[in-house]
């Protein structure tokens, strides 16, 4: 059964760089075909995707936040971790790392498996 | 980007009784492959989301029989024939046609 953890600060000041890192357990990082991806949520509104990482490096990121954002993989340790600089108050949520199952052959994509979400508040 | 505009937001449901909700896209969600990459959610109270169902119809492994998907190229439609105490929570559909991903707002689910 393949889990996904997310870890980093909770607190972040204003201006400063989030970082948080996905650890990938039960599943090599490396194995199948998979993208990587985190996706936020704030508090008591809906999800909004932030990027995706493959393991050959390859990413793609939402419009939105790709002058910001950063998502890098690390197969050695089975992980994949997110960077977002300039932060303010509007980028406080619950981040979510999330494995895309991409099946090519059978026309299947889909987000199998979340991590629970770690709470970041950006403040002073 | 494409937009999801889901339909009720919130939708009071009787224990045992059917439930329905809408997903529309503002643009057709079939691939250039011809696949249409149109998925439902569930998020529990204070859970992550889960996925119920992926390519319109497909349920997941472990999803309940009384979950099922339909529809086509914008409209598309997620039923439970028969509401249980554990479907309460925010339902989302989600589209991995076109970039950026994108998802619906989130239609909550109670009971009466």
């Amino acid at each position: 059964q393949v889990q996904l953890q997310e870890s980093g600060p909770g607190l972040v000041k204003p201006s400063q760089t989030l970082s948080l890192t996905c650890t990938v357990s039960g599943g090599s990082i490396s194995s199948g075909s998979y993208y990587w991806s985190w996706i936020r949520q704030p508090a008591g509104k809906g999800l909004e995707w932030i990027g995706r990482i493959y393991t050959s490096g390859s990413t793609n990121y939402n419009p939105s936040l790709k002058s910001r954002v950063t998502i890098s993989v690390d197969t050695s340790k089975n992980q994949f971790s997110l960077k977002l600089s300039s932060v303010t108050a509007a980028d406080t949520a619950v981040y979510y790392c999330a494995r895309f199952v991409i099946a090519a052959a059978v026309g299947e994509y889909y987000f199998d498996y979340w991590g629970q979400g770690t709470l970041v508040t950006v403040s002073s | 980007d494409i937009v999801m505009t889901q339909t009720p937001l919130s939708s009071p449901v009787t224990l045992g009784q059917p439930a329905s909700i809408s997903c529309r896209s503002s643009q057709s969600l079939v691939h250039s492959d011809g696949n249409t990459y149109l998925s439902w959610l569930q998020q529990r109270p204070g859970q992550p989301p889960r996925l119920l169902i992926y390519k319109i119809s497909n349920r997941f492994s472990g999803v309940p029989d009384r979950f099922s998907g339909s529809g086509a190229g914008t409209d598309f439609t997620l039923k439970i024939s028969r509401v249980e105490a554990e479907d309460v929570g925010v339902y989302y559909c989600t589209q991995a046609t076109q970039f950026p991903w994108t998802f619906g707002q989130g239609t909550k689910v109670e009971i009466k």
